[in-house]
């Protein structure tokens, strides 16, 4: 069935240094992929999709790029900031309406 | 800006109780999702709701769950004689309408349960 592999964490980093967070997917056909964020004390919520293979996904200097080949959707940024300590989740929806969720990667940003 | 609420977002109680969790989206979206998520785990799918509609219900959800949207606006889940298997964060997400498929979720803050 459709899932989706995300690399475990936890993941501490100093401040601006580089982020790569692997997501790799299982699904039939090509789903849109998704990144959601948690912020601490906060909901789930979106941080960026892609809807079809080589798209590329970006907000707030992060981006991920639906690579079909690989079938992976890596999340990136350059240079993270403490603000960007949260738990990220890589997902994707089924044919219906529901969507899987990766375990989830805590990212913590140190000054 | 009125986003997805839900209410207790906090519950402890004992085993063998009942407990009901509300949830009430966004005003104009009319799919309405439960999920549940455990700690080190990613979000659970548990059902959806389209309009007042249940169309869908995963297989975690047992006999002990029940979950309502009457009039196709808040959403209420009711789990009874809990377990304290059932400890967990219960999340409310909605998302306005499409032609087909899911779009973007808007989830709630949460619902966290805590079963003695």
């Amino acid at each position: 069935g459709d899932s989706v592999t995300q690399m475990e964490g936890p993941v501490t980093l100093s401040e601006e240094a580089c982020l790569t967070i692997n997501c790799t997917y299982t699904a039939t056909g090509y789903p849109s992929l998704f990144w959601y964020v948690q912020y601490p004390g906060e909901g789930l919520q979106l941080l960026l999709k892609a809807t079809k293979a080589d798209d590329k996904g970006s907000n707030k200097g992060f981006e991920a790029t639906y690579r079909k080949e690989t079938t992976s959707f890596h999340l990136e940024k350059g240079s993270v900031q403490v603000s960007d300590s949260a738990v990220y989740f890589c997902a994707l929806p089924n044919t219906g309406n529901q969507f899987y969720f990766g375990t989830g990667t805590s990212l913590t940003v140190i000054p | 800006d009125t986003g997805v609420s839900q209410d207790p977002r906090h519950k402890i109680t004992k085993r063998g109780q009942n407990v009901t969790f509300r949830c009430d989206p966004i005003s104009e979206h009319n799919r309405l999702y439960w999920y549940r998520q455990t700690l080190g785990q990613g979000p659970e799918f548990l059902t959806y709701f389209q309009n007042e509609a249940q169309l869908e219900k995963s297989r975690l959800l047992s006999d002990r769950f029940s979950a309502e949207r009457p009039k196709g606006s808040f959403s209420t889940l009711e789990i009874q004689r809990t377990e304290q298997g059932d400890s967990a964060m219960y999340l409310c997400a909605s998302s306005p309408p499409r032609d087909r498929g899911p779009g973007e979720l808007f989830f709630g803050e949460g619902s966290r349960l805590t079963v003695l």
